[in-house]
């Protein structure tokens, strides 16, 4: 079945450097790829997304890439801060029908202070 | 604007027995997807409703049913409970299909 690939599970940053957490998805056909933070006991959330026609997409901190071919999409959170700290989540739409996301299995970042 | 509320926030049921959660979408979302996310795990797709018509659905067995009604609130039944469905119950809605979603707090389900 189709799925979603999420590395690392977990990662350890010094407050200031940059975290990086990479996704592999199976289905050609997705095209919409949402990021979620996911704080201990709390909802998921929303944070940046990016759709098949665009290869990189910027918020302030936050950015994600996206490279159709390999079927690789990156978040990347530079100058962390330990509100940053939280898992993080990637999903895909499966095929057209973008309803449905296959999410990924999680990265849990530490930001050290 | 109002966002995603579900209730309860937590249940603890018995093995074989049936639950109902409880949804209410964010204003102006017409659409409404419900997760099973088990500890340490990423969510995982149940079904979703849209204009209270089932739009999709995820590999989770009959006994997982869902409704919609007409002021697109939602409930996800659960019938036959087993151990194995202990999970984090997540809704989310969205404006139409397909954009991101905002997602509920969950109800925490426990079954013993």
């Amino acid at each position: 079945g189709e799925n979603v690939e999420q590395h690392p599970s977990t990662l350890s940053v010094q407050e200031g450097d940059s975290a990086v957490i990479k996704c592999t998805y199976s289905d050609s056909a997705s095209n919409y790829f949402p990021w979620y933070k996911q704080e201990l006991g709390k909802r998921p959330q929303l944070i940046i997304d990016i759709r098949s026609n665009v290869g990189e997409k910027k918020d302030q901190r936050i950015a994600v890439t996206l490279n159709k071919t390999a079927k690789h999409f990156s978040l990347h959170i530079t100058e962390t801060q330990p509100e940053d700290s939280a898992v993080y989540f990637c999903a895909a739409s499966l095929g057209g029908m973008t309803y449905k996301y296959i999410f990924g299995t999680g990265t849990r970042l530490k930001v050290l202070a | 604007e109002t966002g995603v509320t579900q209730s309860p926030t937590h249940l603890i049921k018995t093995r074989g027995q049936q639950v109902t959660l409880r949804c209410s979408s964010q204003s102006g979302h017409n659409t409404v997807s419900w997760y099973q996310q088990a500890l340490g795990q990423g969510p995982q797709f149940i079904f979703q409703y849209y204009r209270e018509e089932e739009n999709g659905r995820g590999n989770f067995p009959p006994r997982f049913s869902g409704l919609q009604f007409p002021n697109y609130s939602s409930e996800l039944n659960v019938n036959a409970l087993e151990l194995d469905d202990s999970a984090l119950y997540l809704c989310a809605s969205s404006p139409k299909t397909g954009d991101g979603y905002t997602f509920g707090s969950g109800t925490r389900l426990t079954v013993v």
